[in-house]
């Protein structure tokens, strides 16, 4: 069975700090990786994604990562408290594919 | 920028009443898909609908659950006999390489 797993939090960073925050995944033959963010009532916002091993980075957001480890990440640099959110992470296995959602991180950026 | 719209915001039907819940996904995409989330739960998968026809769909996507794409542009979500637990957000997406959300459809079966 296909599973993503992260930590349901809440993750409580001080504003200005970096957030991390963490996604393993079981399927072996995802291929890429999708950050959302969601907040209370809304639907998912797609941050970024990844498909490559190492760091993809798009402004104050950073993607790693490590499929020999099936690990994704999202840091967040100069967190502000517009970040509190809950941060889901999917995985998909190629083009088309169905995407695999872990439950969410809730993260509370304090100021 | 283009985006995926949801009609209706708000649903509120009686137990045992059928609903239709509308998307427009992103016009040059190809892959939709419907998700539920229950409240302050997960994000969960029903189906996906590629090329006219589901390519996939989940254990929650029973007989009471159809979709169709009417036209060019719409991409419908049917829910026969609601139930109370069918009360929910519904998400349609749509993806090429990326996938979008839509804003989402409160449906509340009373």
């Amino acid at each position: 069975q296909k599973e993503v797993e992260q930590n349901s939090g809440p993750l409580s960073v001080p504003e200005g700090a970096i957030a991390s925050l963490n996604c393993t995944y079981s399927d072996r033959g995802s291929q890429s990786f999708f950050w959302y963010r969601q907040y209370s009532g809304k639907s998912p916002e797609l941050i970024m994604f990844i498909y490559s091993n190492g760091d993809k980075e798009d402004g104050r957001f950073t993607a790693q990562l490590n499929k020999a480890s099936q690990y994704v990440s999202l840091l967040i640099r100069d967190s502000q408290p517009s970040d509190s959110a809950t941060y889901l992470c999917a995985a998909k296995r190629g083009y088309g594919q169905n995407f695999v959602f872990g439950p969410g991180t809730r993260l509370s950026v304090l100021p | 920028e283009p985006e995926v719209t949801q009609t209706p915001s708000h649903q509120v039907t009686q137990m045992g009443q059928e609903v239709i819940l509308r998307c427009v996904p992103i016009s040059n995409h190809l892959y939709f898909y419907w998700y539920r989330q229950i409240l302050g739960q997960k994000v969960e998968f029903l189906v996906s609908f590629y090329n006219n026809e589901i390519s996939e769909k989940s254990e929650i996507f029973d007989d009471q659950f159809s979709v169709e794409r009417p036209d060019g542009s719409n991409f419908t979500l049917k829910i026969r006999s609601t139930k109370l637990e069918d009360s929910a957000m519904y998400f349609c997406a749509s993806s090429g390489i990326e996938q979008y959300f839509g804003p989402g459809t409160r449906l509340t079966v009373t």
